[in-house]
């Protein structure tokens, strides 16, 4: 079992759809996590990064974190279709483990017009 | 914004050649990541630096090894290529306790 779980999708939305990317983790020492947006044979885009549990909003992106539960989401508002690209998840533990981000495998996003 | 700066875009090398990619961090960032990313897969972490000093190490192949030079650029030398080695490689660079910005990638296709 991998440490981070990402459901690869595809997931396929109308456009003007509330998106809702989601992964879980079982390394309870991570405490630092990251959603990035990749578009095919590009470099992955960091889109947001908190630190512990919480919320943390920017435009249409709000990333939640409930380390109780190992679970992060990531919520796109008023979707686009130039959205639509593989989202993921990373996350490290920093001081208390390792600073490197494990990645999930990346959830496929369509916003379809 | 400067931006990760890899060089070159696309690679093309034969079996049991050897390969050199190169990495310019964003400035002032004291952490360099390489990563590999092979079709349909996360990125696969291979080793950073930090402040120029080789810190942590992951599925990195022996045949496979990388140095941080005293411009902060940095180098991933590649030898005995296989074909399992075609992938897309990153270079990403932060500072330590942040989310590192990937560069845009060297696509890797060994024949």
């Amino acid at each position: 079992q991998k440490e981070v779980e990402q459901d690869p999708g595809p997931l396929s939305v109308p456009e003007g759809a509330i998106v809702s990317l989601n992964c879980t983790y079982s390394n309870s020492a991570f405490q630092y996590f990251m959603w990035y947006r990749q578009y095919s044979r590009k470099g992955p885009e960091l889109l947001m990064y908190t630190y512990s549990s919480g919320n943390k909003e920017d435009g249409r992106f709000t990333a939640q974190v409930d380390k109780s539960s190992k679970y992060i989401s990531l919520f796109i508002r008023d979707s686009q279709p130039s959205d639509s690209a593989t989202y993921l998840c990373a996350m490290s533990a920093g001081s208390g483990g390792s600073y490197i981000p494990t990645f999930g495998r990346g959830t496929s996003l369509i916003v379809h017009p | 914004a400067a931006g990760v700066i890899q060089s070159p875009r696309h690679l093309i090398k034969e079996k049991r050649e050897t390969a050199t990619l190169k990495c310019y961090p964003i400035p002032r960032h004291d952490t360099v990541y390489w990563y590999q990313q092979g079709p349909g897969q996360d990125p696969q972490f291979l080793i950073s630096f930090y402040e120029k000093m080789q810190s942590d190490k992951g599925s990195i192949p022996d045949r496979f090894s990388a140095q941080q030079f005293s411009d902060y650029h940095s180098e991933l030398n590649m030898s005995s290529l296989e074909l399992g080695d075609s992938a897309l490689y990153f270079c990403a660079s932060s500072l330590r306790t942040a989310g590192p910005s990937f560069g845009p990638g060297t696509r890797l296709t060994v024949t």
